[in-house]
């Protein structure tokens, strides 16, 4: 079946500009999280959603970056006036729903790069 | 931030050879688990091992847990050059069950 896709798989774009990042979860996972991982590092969590509201918004670095959730199903991760320290690669992880015990289940992430 | 971290940081092996990576965390788990990416993209699970749990196993992988140490190994055994990938330790803590990673290990198999 159809796993986690994100779109754009790359995204360039200069310093100052917004920039929008999709996530489409495996159909009828109810949890969905995004990480941020920069190069050379693991993985840093920055929000997390079950169904469409986000419980956990910790991780977020900064007042820029912002995310919803529509339909229990497509969620999208904004940054607004991009960075250079925003540039990594934005991975989407689905679940069946929140319990500790099942497993996430990963995009191929989308690299953004600011210039 | 990131509390796990993972050791070595590097592996390099020969094709046919086990590899052990370790991987340390610093407060009280749900459960522990271990990734594999290739190519900086998407990742893989490969393993779960939840905090009452000692020891799992899974084809050619064997995960232990120490919570006494705060520590994980992984094990692949009879490696090939496609093990060849970065390998990451996350464990979960919250309710919510959002992974906290630790950096990650290269391991490069050598054919």
């Amino acid at each position: 079946g159809a796993g986690v896709s994100q779109s754009p798989s790359n995204k360039v774009t200069e310093k100052g500009k917004d920039v929008e990042l999709r996530c489409d979860p495996i159909s009828g996972h109810t949890a969905l999280y995004w990480y941020r991982q920069r190069l050379g590092q693991g993985l840093e969590f920055l929000i997390y959603f079950q169904g469409n509201s986000a419980p956990d918004k910790s991780g977020l670095p900064s007042d820029r970056f912002s995310a919803e959730r529509t339909g229990e199903s497509v969620s999208t991760l904004t940054i607004q006036r991009t960075q250079q320290e925003d540039s990594a690669v934005y991975l989407c992880a689905s679940s069946l729903d929140p319990g500790s015990y099942n497993e996430q289940f990963f995009g191929p992430g989308t690299r953004l790069t600011v210039l | 931030s990131q509390q796990g971290e993972e050791d070595p940081q590097a592996l390099s092996i020969q094709e046919g050879e086990n590899a052990t990576m370790n991987c340390s965390y610093k407060t009280s788990i749900n459960n522990l688990q271990w990734y594999r990416q290739n190519s900086g993209r998407g990742l893989v699970h490969l393993i779960l091992i939840r905090s009452n749990e000692r020891e799992k196993h899974s084809g050619r992988l064997r995960v232990t847990l120490d919570t006494s140490k705060k520590s994980s190994s992984l094990l692949i055994t009879a490696s090939r050059a496609a093990d060849t990938a970065s390998y990451f330790c996350a464990n979960t803590t919250g309710a919510n069950s959002k992974l906290t990673f630790g950096k990650g290990i290269t391991l490069s198999v050598r054919p």
